[in-house]
Parts: C-alpha cells; structure tokens; sequence
C-alpha cells in the first residue's frame, strides 16, 4: 500500500518568515495530494490540494509544489502569522483514484514565534 | 448547515464493555470514513464505506466494526473495548472517493478506556 513521509515532525519559524513542509509517497499511481490544517481542539480542514497533471498551485500565502518523477510534494506557507499555527498533514491518494481513499503523513506542528 | 456530526464528544468506558460512536452526515455523501489520530502517528483509517451496505477495511480494522445501512449514517462499534483504544477519533465523508474529493470531518470523539 501507500506510505507517505512527512518531515519535519516540529517546525519553529519567527512571524513574517516562510515555513516549508516536505512529503514523499510511495505509490506512482498517486494522483491526489492535499494538505490539511488542524487547530489545537478542532477538526482537520482541507487547506489545499493539488491533482498529478500540474506541478504547483497557490491560493494566497500558501502553495503546494508537486514532483511526479521524485514522488515527493511540499507546503509553502509565506509571511507566516500567529493563526498558521497549527498541525499540518499532508495526504495521498494511494490507488489513483480507486476505492482505498487517503494515506496521511504523521503530522507536522507548526510554531509561530512572535 | 451542511455537517458531520459526531456523539459523542468525549467518552470514558472500561475494558469489555461494548460501546458505539454514531457519526451522521446531512450533504448526501456517498464515501464515510473512521480514522484514529494518535501522537506521533498521524491519521490512520480504520474502515471504509464507498455507499449504503460497502464497507471495507483501513489500515487498523482490528477491534472495531461498522456498518452502512443508511446513506447519512455510519457508525463505528468496539465490541470489547481495550485500552489500546483509546484514541481520538474521528468520522470524514466526502461526495464520491474515487474522485479524489475533500474530506469533510466530524468534531471528533476522545475516548478513553481503562
């Protein structure tokens, strides 16, 4: 089945830097990759995703750049405030759209130092 | 509002005695999921259900049953809980899997058994 790393399991970055969180998957037939945020207490929320056909998407601070041939996708997260902090997972989709649904990495905590 | 509801929030039950944690969603999702998180762990799937009597296994089935009879309810049953168990757990559904579709989660429920 489909194993996705996720690294690194704790980030610290200072308010305004920029905070990088790097996946790898195992399955080549992965299609589906997207990122959830999990505030302390609350439930995960799908924050952004991206599909095998493009290489990178963004949606105002934050992207997601996707590497097919090395199998691996990241979380970009610029001018980070004190709201980014959170746990953050990544995910695939590990039959290419087929019936087994997510895979998720372990998590990583972002910390946001003021 | 369109939800995944979840009961209960919190629960404390003793080793062997059966309990159920209902989980209902009200967007006419076809897919449902059960996923504990535990520290350090991530998010692992516990099983499954593509549509109204599908079920199938996750990555961690062992302890745990459910059941699809109806397309809005999907709830998950620990026969004889142990204290392995004892996890955060929580509900997702999404309009149709195998299109890669974002996964709507329930508020959770921490259960611990002794």
């Amino acid at each position: 089945g489909e194993n996705v790393e996720q690294h690194p399991s704790t980030l610290s970055v200072q308010e305004g830097d920029s905070a990088v969180i790097k996946c790898t998957y195992s399955d080549s037939a992965s299609n589906y990759f997207p990122w959830y945020k999990q505030e302390l207490g609350k439930r995960p929320q799908l924050i952004i995703d991206i599909r095998s056909n493009v290489g990178e998407k963004k949606d105002q601070r934050i992207a997601v750049t996707l590497n097919k041939t090395a199998k691996h996708f990241s979380l970009h997260i610029t001018e980070t405030q004190p709201e980014d902090s959170a746990v953050y997972f990544c995910a695939a989709n590990p039959t290419g759209g087929g019936a087994d649904g997510l895979t998720f990495g372990k998590g990583t905590h972002l910390i946001i130092q003021p | 509002e369109a939800q995944v509801t979840q009961n209960p929030r919190y629960l404390i039950t003793v080793t062997g005695k059966k309990l159920t944690v209902t989980c209902s969603q009200n967007m006419n999702h076809e897919y449902m999921s059960w996923y504990r998180q535990d520290p350090g762990l991530g998010l692992r799937q516990i099983y499954y259900s593509m549509n109204v009597e599908v079920t199938d296994k996750g990555d961690v089935p062992e302890g745990y049953k459910v059941s699809r009879k109806e397309k809005r309810n999907f709830p998950l049953i620990l026969e004889s809980p142990s204290p392995n168990q004892t996890s955060l757990y929580f509900c997702a559904s999404s309009p149709r899997m195998g299109a890669s579709e974002k996964l709507f989660f329930g508020s959770g429920t921490q259960l611990s058994v002794l």
